[in-house]
């Protein structure tokens, strides 16, 4: 069974940063594209950032909204994807979901979500 | 950016019903379109990839049909579970992007 488990969530002060963590299973890690896609509270779906898998040489796509202050990366050993953002400003309050996509690289949706994890930034 | 415009925002449905929702895409994003049902505190799950393409576990009632710039889900039959907001996503172009959603509510 397919599961993403995100962890790392919480209240941060505008300005600084957080690292969100995603622990996958049930498949292999490294065969997959992994991705961000956040929800404001009573908001639609905003996709945040993309990274395809090292066979695809795990090069990586952000949303103008977060370029620049986020940073996706994986760890293929361990099974986790990370989410690096920084300089975070109280319109990144959102919660987070991490999710698989069908294949290495891009041209395929986002077939699992995690239950995702809450980031309120406010001072 | 490729904006996807979903129509209409509520669809108020009763039970056994059918119900068509709409998703148009500001340019071409051939067949690279999803639909997502997302209900009340949980995460959305992908109903339908590549157009028509059920996901895993997804019931027949589920289909979606178009290419290009317009697409349609149709639930065939409605029951009490699909009372919930679809989003359709393209990942033909990056950025990603998704509609704003159709709320599917009981009639």
């Amino acid at each position: 069974e397919v599961q993403l488990v995100e962890s790392g969530g919480g209240l941060v002060q505008p300005g600084r940063s957080l690292r969100l963590s995603c622990t996958a299973s049930g498949f292999t890690f490294g065969n997959y594209a992994m991705s961000w896609v956040r929800q404001a509270p009573g908001k639609g779906l905003e996709w945040v950032d993309f990274i395809r898998s090292t066979a695809y040489g795990g090069t990586t796509e952000y949303a103008a909204s977060v370029k620049g202050r986020f940073t996706i990366s994986r760890d293929d050993s361990k099974s986790i994807a990370y989410l690096q953002m920084n300089s975070l400003k109280t319109e990144d309050t959102a919660v987070y979901y991490c999710t698989r996509v069908g294949g290495g690289g891009s041209g395929w949706p986002d077939d699992y979500w995690g239950q995702g994890t809450l980031v309120t930034v406010s001072s | 950016e490729v904006v996807m415009t979903q129509s209409p925002a509520t669809l108020s449905v009763s039970p056994g019903e059918r119900a068509t929702l709409s998703c148009r895409a500001s340019q071409s994003v051939s067949s690279n379109l999803a639909w997502y049902q997302q209900k009340p505190g949980q995460a959305p799950r992908l109903l339908i990839y590549g157009e028509s393409t059920r996901a895993t576990g997804i019931p027949a009632r589920f289909s979606g049909s178009g290419s290009g710039t317009e697409f349609t889900l149709t639930i065939s039959s409605l029951q009490s579970e699909d009372f919930a907001v679809y989003y359709c996503q393209q990942y033909s172009n990056w950025p990603r992007t998704f509609g704003q959603g159709t709320k599917v509510e009981i009639k």
